[in-house]
């Protein structure tokens, strides 16, 4: 059975641009949350969708969105790009709640110089 | 504030046990887990205890909670160098978003 998949794997953007990131969910999981993981710290949460609706939004700014789509794959959209945005974007599902666990993609590495 | 706190390194002989602890801030939290992270990748769900439990077995490790003191840790028994990784705890206030430690790189030493 496929995991989490997300695309791209590592990508390299410039201060400004725009990027986008995707997630296709284990089959079957209608929820699907998004993390950043500086490097050297924890994952911070960002959004979470539940059968296309937001469901919570982290602490973060108006420039990081994000959409869930009728198949439950997931993009995340972050504008006007900063260097501070390098980190690494993980991707999870799980089939309703969190309450058994979220099962986390490997992740897309961004690079902004 | 939001801040679940680890201690940062372990390092273990191989063969001994672990101890990897955590210290959360939301005493509603219904569920608390453990993740692992190895180089380069996601996090993987290692387990996680409801919030009426003291203990969870499961084959090599072991999870205590202390509600009183919110206090989780995690024990890995026989501890293998393929166990060298970064552990996160997390804790889940509310009923949508999980909060993350700082993580603790666990090093086996052969």
């Amino acid at each position: 059975d496929a995991g989490v998949t997300q695309s791209p794997t590592h990508l390299i953007k410039t201060r400004g641009q725009h990027v986008t990131l995707r997630c296709s969910p284990i089959s079957g999981h209608k929820s699907v949350s998004w993390y950043q993981q500086v490097l050297g710290q924890g994952p911070q949460f960002i959004f979470q969708y539940y059968e296309k609706e937001e469901r919570g939004r982290g602490n973060f700014p108006d420039r990081f969105s994000a959409r869930q789509f009728p198949n439950y794959s997931s993009e995340l959209n972050v504008n006007a790009l900063l260097l501070g945005d390098s980190a690494l974007y993980l991707c999870a599902s799980s089939l309703a709640g969190f309450n058994y666990g979220y099962t986390f993609g490997s992740g897309t590495r961004l690079t902004v110089v | 504030g939001e801040d679940v706190e680890q201690s940062l390194f372990l390092s273990v002989r191989e063969g001994d046990s672990s101890v990897i602890n955590c210290t959360y801030t939301d005493s509603s939290s219904t569920y608390l887990y453990w993740y692992k992270q190895e180089p380069g990748a996601g996090l993987q769900l290692l387990t996680y205890i409801f919030s009426n439990m003291d203990m969870k077995q499961d084959q090599r490790l072991t999870v205590l909670l202390n509600k009183k003191d919110k206090h989780l840790s995690l024990r890995i028994a026989d501890t293998q160098t393929g166990d060298s990784a970064i552990y996160f705890c997390a804790e889940t206030p509310g009923t949508y978003k999980y909060i993350f430690g700082t993580g603790t790189r666990l090093k086996v030493l052969a």
